[in-house]
Formats: structure tokens, C-alpha cells, sequence
């Protein structure tokens, strides 16, 4: 699987924007790139995907470079809620099933 | 709450004994993922199912074991416990095989296991 590599902590202040890098150098053309988050004593939860255009749903929006080597995750107006663990996580369209989760960003939200 | 139940939420055993996890998938869900999360390790994959059958298989020991019924509920067994078992096991669903385009999976609450 591709390797993503993610900042092990980040802060931000509550009601102000935050953008989550994530680099993937090494991403191949058919690689998904997804987000998911975990909470403190949560499972796992989906946050968005995409493929090569920027994407936005309810959650957040995901802002993908044109060479894709990079995406950052964009929460527009944080919350004390969104404190959690914010994983990037690449799945190639031919590959197996599994979703390989790395060490991910350890999001405070300072109020 | 993501619509996937894991039961028993704590369990604390110990070294040498055989605990089951069980897992409901949500409603018309094929697919079952397990997940072991331990402080040193992460989250790691340790085995999918499709409909009753085997898929995927990751850092899964031998001494685990799992399977998923007709009625698309899981069980992970864990026999020959070792103090390194301890974590939280993660059971995940999703409605179809390829999870690549729909992108999302959904994870129950865990299962905590303790082997004293």
C-alpha cells in the first residue's frame, strides 16, 4: 500500500478553519485517497473521499493537488467536537479490500 | 451511532483462555471488517468477510480465528490468550465489496479485551 505521512498532532482554536495535510508521494493513478477520524473512545468514522477533484459534503472538504501527491482536509469552522484523530488513508480501486490506517494527526481544539 | 453493534463492549480474561466477540453488522450489510487497535500498534486489519465468505485476510494471528453466518453476523474468536492481546477489536461493515468508490466504512463502539 501507498504510505501517507501525516503530522502527528496539530491545534486550532474553536469557530476558526482548520486544514489537515496529508503528503502522498508516492500515490499511484488509481489510489482513493479517504479521511476518517477517530474520537476518543470511538470507532473509526468516515469524514470524505476522493480521487483527483476537490470534494465537500457535510463534514468537510478535501482539496487535492493537481499532481496528487498531497491533499489537505478542510474542516470549515471547528468545533470542540471535531478533537480526534484525523487518519489519511490510500486504497487503490485494484487493490484488496483492507483500509491500512497509519498513525494520524492528533487534532486539539482549543476553546 | 453508526448502526454496527459489537458485543461485549469490556471483557477482561485471562492469559491462556478463549474469549468471542461478536458483531451485528447495519441492516443489509455483506461486508464485515475486524480491526485490532493496541497503543504500540494502531489500528491494524486483521480479516474481512463478503457474504459468508472470506476475502481479505492482514496481520491476523493463528490463534484467531473468524466467520461470519447466514444471518451476516461475525464472531472474531481469540483462543490461547497473551498479555499482548489486549486491545480494542474494531468490527466495520459496509454494503458492498469494494468499499474503493462508495469510500466508506462503518465501525462499531469495539470490544475491549483485557488479559490479566
Amino acid at each position: 500500500d501507498a504510505k501517507t505521512t501525516q503530522p502527528n498532532s496539530m491545534e486550532s482554536n474553536e469557530e476558526e478553519p482548520v486544514h489537515l495535510p496529508c503528503n502522498h508521494s508516492t500515490i499511484s493513478g488509481t489510489d482513493y485517497i479517504h479521511w476518517y477520524r477517530q474520537l476518543p473512545s470511538q470507532g473509526p468514522e468516515y469524514v470524505i473521499h476522493g480521487l483527483t477533484s476537490n470534494v465537500n459534503n457535510r463534514m468537510a472538504s478535501l482539496a487535492i493537488a493537481e499532481d496528487r501527491k498531497s491533499s489537505t482536509l478542510i474542516l470549515h469552522r471547528a468545533t470542540l467536537r471535531d478533537a480526534a484523530v484525523y487518519y489519511c488513508i490510500l486504497q487503490s480501486n485494484f487493490g484488496n479490500e483492507k483500509l491500512t490506517f497509519g498513525t494520524g494527526t492528533r487534532l486539539t481544539i482549543i476553546p | 451511532d453508526s448502526g454496527v453493534t459489537q458485543t461485549p463492549k469490556h471483557l477482561i480474561t485471562a492469559t491462556g483462555q478463549r474469549v468471542t466477540l461478536r458483531c451485528s453488522p447495519r441492516s443489509g450489510d455483506l461486508s464485515v471488517y475486524w480491526y485490532q487497535q493496541s497503543l504500540d500498534q494502531g489500528l491494524q486489519f486483521l480479516i474481512q468477510y463478503y457474504n459468508g465468505e472470506e476475502r481479505a485476510k492482514g496481520n491476523i494471528l493463528e490463534r484467531f480465528s473468524a466467520q461470519q453466518f447466514p444471518d451476516l453476523h461475525s464472531e472474531l474468536n481469540l483462543s490461547s490468550l497473551e498479555l499482548g492481546d489486549s486491545a480494542l477489536y474494531f468490527c466495520a461493515s459496509s454494503p458492498v465489496y469494494r468499499i474503493t468508490n462508495t469510500g466508506e466504512l462503518f465501525f462499531g463502539e469495539g470490544s475491549r479485551l483485557t488479559v490479566l
